[in-house]
């Protein structure tokens, strides 16, 4: 079985500093894992994923994330937070031998002026 | 129209009422979902779509019932809802092959049952 969890039902940050926001993950196989922003009134929009390669995948609107085997995570990272990137973010994943997403719960982004 | 397109957007309906959600994706992709959105939820997958075959039912009840004619359109028929079925019905499509690619949503119908 393959699950997400994200840990935090929401992260405060003001604009300008960085920000960070959790995503674990457990599957048999080898891992696909992805991150989708959700506005309000809006359907998900894919943000990036990590397949193979690189730990460090970038992704649309500056975010980026770090894939880290030995802890299970998938953290969606931002150098310098924006007003606008006030949303809703869900981390998902993928078993291989799957042909479905598993979403975790999503986490609230806030950034303040 | 572009990417993937929802009709209605917003459906209020009575427990004895029969209605159609309807999904369209204009990207050429080869499956086709259905997701439930709830306040304070996981995304839940009800159906999935791949080369025209419903390759998963993850225990949805009956009320709920999905119609794929062909690869670019996805319905997803309701009759007798219960009041807890009002949510967020999100539709998305991907490209299914070697490669695990991402989905593109729609915007999703907002469907409250009275």
């Amino acid at each position: 079985a393959q699950s997400v969890a994200q840990p935090e039902d929401q992260v405060n940050v003001a604009e300008g500093n960085p920000l960070t926001v959790k995503c674990t993950y457990s599957v048999s196989g080898n891992p696909y894992l992805f991150w989708y922003v959700q506005y309000p009134n809006r359907g998900l929009q894919f943000l990036l994923k990590y397949i193979t390669g690189d730990n460090l995948v970038k992704g649309s609107y500056g975010f980026e994330a770090e894939f880290n085997k030995s802890q299970t995570s998938f953290h969606l990272k931002k150098p310098s937070a924006l007003v606008s990137d006030s949303a809703l973010y869900f981390c998902a994943v993928r078993d291989g031998g799957y042909s479905t997403l598993t979403f975790g719960k999503g986490t609230m982004l806030l950034v303040s002026p | 129209e572009t990417g993937v397109t929802q009709t209605p957007r917003h459906l209020v309906m009575g427990m004895t009422n029969k209605k159609s959600l309807k999904c369209e994706q204009h990207l050429g992709h080869n499956a086709m979902y259905w997701y439930k959105q709830s306040a304070k939820k996981p995304l839940e997958l009800m159906f999935v779509y791949s080369l025209e075959e419903r390759v998963e039912n993850n225990s949805v009840p009956s009320r709920f019932s999905p119609e794929c004619p062909n690869s670019s359109h996805l319905f997803l028929h309701l009759h007798t809802l219960q009041p807890e079925d009002s949510a967020l019905y999100l539709c998305a499509s991907s490209q299914e092959g070697e490669n695990y690619n991402e989905q593109f949503f729609g915007p999703g119908t907002r469907l409250t049952v009275l």
